[in-house]
């Protein structure tokens, strides 16, 4: 029973490239988030996704930042036009179904995707 | 709106030591609690969370931690630390909302001195 596989694990980009992160959540969960890691720095929340929703993307940059959950296939987080201060750790994180369920909705986490930025 | 503190970014204890990490949140309404750990060059791992009954909640490697309503705390302890519990520990929230958003506290790095 695989956890939530995320790719590529360590991806480098040169600055104005694009980046595409991709995550495979948890077999049976249909909620997805992503967060970014600073070095340094605790996880910031970026975006919350329902299979072909986004439900709350109050942490997204408001430019070259996207994400996705398609019907079919894994969550896809896009940054366009990558600048140095993209380099972090992108860690996605799946649960299981949302609302007011008690003990639902704790995260299982990837492993992250390493992004530097040259 | 809601957020976590995490006092200490940085907290060392000596093996056999107890250990301490302090967690305050600011919610207008009890909200659900978490501690997750961070090895290096990993993703996070739930130690143990609060939702709802008992405020002592055990977790795996002998972690518990309490939660005090009045004091908006939700510490985790151990009472004796071990080498291979040197990682980053982060607090967690969630309000009891109609999704779940999750917010992260900075994280403390513990050490353990031999």
């Amino acid at each position: 029973n695989a956890g939530v596989m995320q790719n590529p694990r360590h991806l480098v980009r040169r600055r104005g490239q694009e980046a595409r992160l991709r995550c495979s959540p948890m077999k049976g969960h249909s909620h997805v988030y992503w967060y970014r890691q600073l070095p340094e720095e605790g996880l910031k929340f970026m975006v919350y996704l329902q299979k072909e929703n986004i439900i709350d993307e109050s942490g997204m940059p408001k430019e070259r930042f996207s994400a996705e959950f398609p019907k079919e296939g894994p969550s896809i987080l896009r940054i366009q036009q990558v600048v140095r201060g993209d380099s972090a750790a992108y860690f996605c994180a799946s649960s299981h179904a949302g609302g007011l369920t008690t003990g639902a909705n704790v995260l299982t986490f990837g492993a992250g995707s390493r992004l530097t930025v040259l | 709106a809601q957020s976590v503190t995490q006092l200490g970014s940085h907290v060392s204890v000596s093996e056999g030591a107890l250990v301490l990490l302090r967690c305050n949140y600011s919610s207008s309404v009890p909200p659900y609690l978490f501690w997750y750990v961070q090895y290096p060059n990993q993703g996070l791992q739930l130690l143990l969370k609060y939702t709802t009954g008992a405020t002592l909640v055990k977790g795996i490697n002998g972690f518990e931690a309490e939660f005090k309503k009045s004091e908006t705390s939700f510490h985790l302890t151990k009472p004796s630390a071990h080498m291979s519990d040197a990682a980053e520990y982060f607090c967690a929230v969630r309000l009891k909302t109609s999704y779940d958003k999750v917010i992260f506290g900075p994280g403390t790095s513990l050490s353990v001195i031999p």
